[in-house]
């Protein structure tokens, strides 16, 4: 099973649509969850944390379930410049700090 | 606003050559990661250091890579002998404290021929 995975996609959505993403971890000792968007060529850049309690930045809502392993972001009113790969990463607690990278979901948002 | 950055942009280079790509984190970091990114594929974790030695590696940072902060501000990735495998996109990150946000430099594409 891999250790962190996410559906590829493509999400194709129209502007102002409400887009969900999840990302399922496998080590149930994972401790720390991040959603980085990246675009084509380009670094991924850090979008937000989640934590336990969820998170929410604007238009942009994480969640973390620890019983089921997998964490969410909940994208609303989405904009055209949404249009990227998001990542999750997720990092191992207990000694081992590796930060474990998903191979992302990309989404494409049209007028 | 602090950044990361890297150079050079791009590195083209000859199979068996040793390439050094060069970073420098935001100021008041302590950690210091290399990725690499083939294309098409996901970020991979390859070294994470901090007060001056190696604390992480993965299966790909295997001898032919090395890392070294030569002083204050510059932190390196040296690859001693590229494979043509080594073609990648490689990023350097930095963070505050261990476990927290990772900021990402914009990436050295390194080509091997």
């Amino acid at each position: 099973r891999k250790e962190v995975e996410q559906d590829p996609g493509p999400f194709n959505v129209p502007e102002g649509a409400t887009v969900a993403f999840n990302c399922t971890y496998s080590n149930s000792a994972s401790q720390s969850f991040f959603w980085y968007r990246q675009d084509c060529r380009k670094e991924p850049k850090l979008l937000m944390s989640v934590y336990s309690s969820g998170n929410e930045d604007g238009r942009f809502t994480a969640q973390l379930n620890r019983a089921s392993q997998y964490i969410s972001l909940l994208i609303r009113d989405s904009k055209l410049s949404d249009s990227a790969t998001y990542l999750c990463v997720v990092i191992l607690s207990g000694g081992s700090y590796i930060p474990t990278f998903g191979r992302g979901t990309s989404l494409i948002v049209h007028p | 606003e602090p950044e990361v950055t890297q150079t050079p942009s791009h590195q083209v280079t000859q199979m068996g050559q040793e390439v050094i790509l060069r970073c420098v984190p935001i100021s008041n970091h302590l950690y210091f990661y290399w990725y690499r990114q083939i294309l098409g594929q996901k970020v991979e974790f390859l070294v994470s250091f901090y007060n001056n030695e190696i604390s992480e590696k993965s299966e790909i940072f295997d001898d032919q890579f090395s890392v070294e902060r030569p002083d204050g501000s510059n932190f390196t990735l040296k690859i001693r002998s590229t494979k043509l495998e080594d073609s990648a996109m490689y990023f350097c990150a930095s963070s505050d404290q261990l476990n927290n946000e990772q900021f990402f430099g914009p990436g050295t594409r390194l080509t091997v021929l």
